[in-house]
């Protein structure tokens, strides 16, 4: 079956500028997270979504993050006024239910540069 | 707080020869634990990962992961490296203090195999 896909690829924005990456999920996948994966600080988790339950963003850094997922699938990260620094791979991943033994399926990623 | 510690950044072999990546792990409660390999612009693949069950585990391509509690490692095998093992793999911690699957990555390690 289908994997998880992301979008874009690549993304090439101006400092200041918004942008929006989005995620689907493996179909029947109730939880989701997005990671970040940079030069200086490796993987890093972001946010986690499980069905209708608030999700836990205790890993976004900065205000100028925030995601949603709406109607428990497709999920948005929005990041504000870009900074150098947002310059990552941002990767999202879905499990089954959202435990700890849950295998994370990942998607191939999208490529962010903030000139 | 959990951590995860991947001894060595880079590790190059010849193939045909033993393949051996270090794992340390630091965690408060028993721990889930995992291996992933990402391929050049590719995102992560589950590899195998370590659930409470045995202590041997044996994951896709050849390779295997003993769980020592003793020691907290979850050093990551393969008997005879091939060209294409040539990637990035990455050990993980599932948990991080919460009820849910969030992962925490070591470092990484690159693998490189010479002819």
């Amino acid at each position: 079956g289908a994997g998880v896909s992301q979008s874009p690829s690549n993304k090439v924005t101006e400092k200041g500028k918004d942008v929006e990456l989005r995620c689907d999920p493996i179909s029947g996948h109730t939880a989701l997270y997005w990671y970040r994966q940079s030069l200086g600080q490796g993987l890093e988790f972001l946010i986690y979504f499980q069905g209708n339950s608030a999700p836990d963003k205790s890993g976004l850094p900065s205000d100028r993050f925030s995601a949603e997922r709406t109607g428990g699938s497709v999920s948005t990260l929005t990041i504000q006024r870009t900074q150098q620094e947002d310059s990552a791979v941002y990767l999202c991943a879905s499990s089954l239910s959202g435990t700890t033994a849950d295998t994370q399926y990942f998607g191939p990623g999208t490529r962010l540069t903030v000139l | 707080a959990q951590s995860v510690t991947q001894l060595g950044s880079h590790v190059s072999v010849s193939e045909g020869a033993l393949v051996l990546l270090r794992c340390n792990y630091s965690s408060s409660v028993p721990p889930y634990l995992f291996w992933y390999v990402q391929y050049p612009n590719q995102g992560l693949q589950l590899l195998l990962k370590y659930t409470s069950a045995a202590t041997l585990v044996k994951g896709i391509n050849g390779f295997e992961a003993e769980f020592k509690k003793s020691e907290t490692s979850f050093h990551l095998t393969k008997p005879s490296a091939h060209m294409s093992d040539a990637a990035e793999y990455f050990c993980a911690l599932s948990g991080g203090g919460t009820s849910y699957g969030k992962l925490t990555f070591g470092q990484g390690t690159i693998l490189t195999v010479h002819p």
